[in-house]
């Protein structure tokens, strides 16, 4: 079975500047999750997906941030315009149901710096 | 709102030593509570979690924790450490329902020395 797969892996761009990220969730999971791990930290969630509708998005910061899950299958976060600390490793986790106590499957992430 | 707390950002043992991850959680409901490991450059893997089921959860890699809900803890212990256990280790809360996003604590990087 494939996991969760994410693109691309690294990225650096300067601060104002646009970038935006690619999930490919485990194929059959109708839940998705983005994440926001800053270094020294836990991973945070940004934005919650079950099939392409959004769950919960409470943390995400709506005036840079985007996400979308069209057609249920593989999901796009945006960031424009970018800032330092925005620096951070974002990822992707896919889980069967959206309900608690499933295990939810992480991608290998996507390191960002901003410069 | 739920919140869980790992005591120590860093534990180092000697390989073959008793290994011992502390984590306290804040709940309002009965919780799930998970811990994942994550290697350098990679993702975070589940090792184990509670649902409610038995209170002593054993997980992959001989790693095993013991829900006690009279001292809202959920410690994470293994009898032996190798040298392959060196990483980071991070405890989750998730909630019931539709409130499944995972919180979690600030994680705790164990390093296995010779």
């Amino acid at each position: 079975e494939a996991g969760v797969a994410q693109s691309p892996r690294y990225k650096i761009i300067e601060k104002r500047q646009s970038v935006a990220f690619w999930c490919n969730p485990i194929s059959g999971h109708a839940t998705l999750y983005w994440y926001q791990q800053i270094l020294g930290q836990g991973p945070k969630l940004l934005i919650q997906f079950q099939n392409n509708g959004v769950v919960d998005d409470s943390q995400l910061p709506k005036d840079r941030f985007s996400a979308e899950r069209l057609k249920g299958v593989d999901s796009t976060l945006k960031i424009q315009p970018a800032k330092l600390e925005d620096s951070a490793v974002y990822l992707c986790a896919s889980s069967q149901a959206g309900t608690g106590g499933y295990e939810q499957y992480f991608g290998p992430g996507t390191r960002l710096t901003v410069t | 709102a739920q919140s869980v707390t790992q005591l120590g950002s860093h534990v180092s043992v000697s390989e073959g030593a008793l290994v011992l991850l502390r984590c306290n959680y804040s709940s309002s409901v009965p919780p799930y509570l998970f811990w994942y490991v994550q290697y350098p450059n990679q993702g975070l893997q589940l090792l184990l979690k509670y649902t409610s089921a038995a209170t002593l959860v054993k997980g992959i890699n001989g790693f095993e924790a013991e829900f006690k809900k009279s001292e809202t803890s959920f410690h994470l212990t293994k009898p032996s450490a190798h040298m392959s256990d060196a990483a980071e280790y991070f405890c989750a809360v998730s909630g019931t329902g539709t409130a499944s996003k995972l919180t979690f604590g600030t994680g705790t990087r164990l390093q296995v020395m010779l």
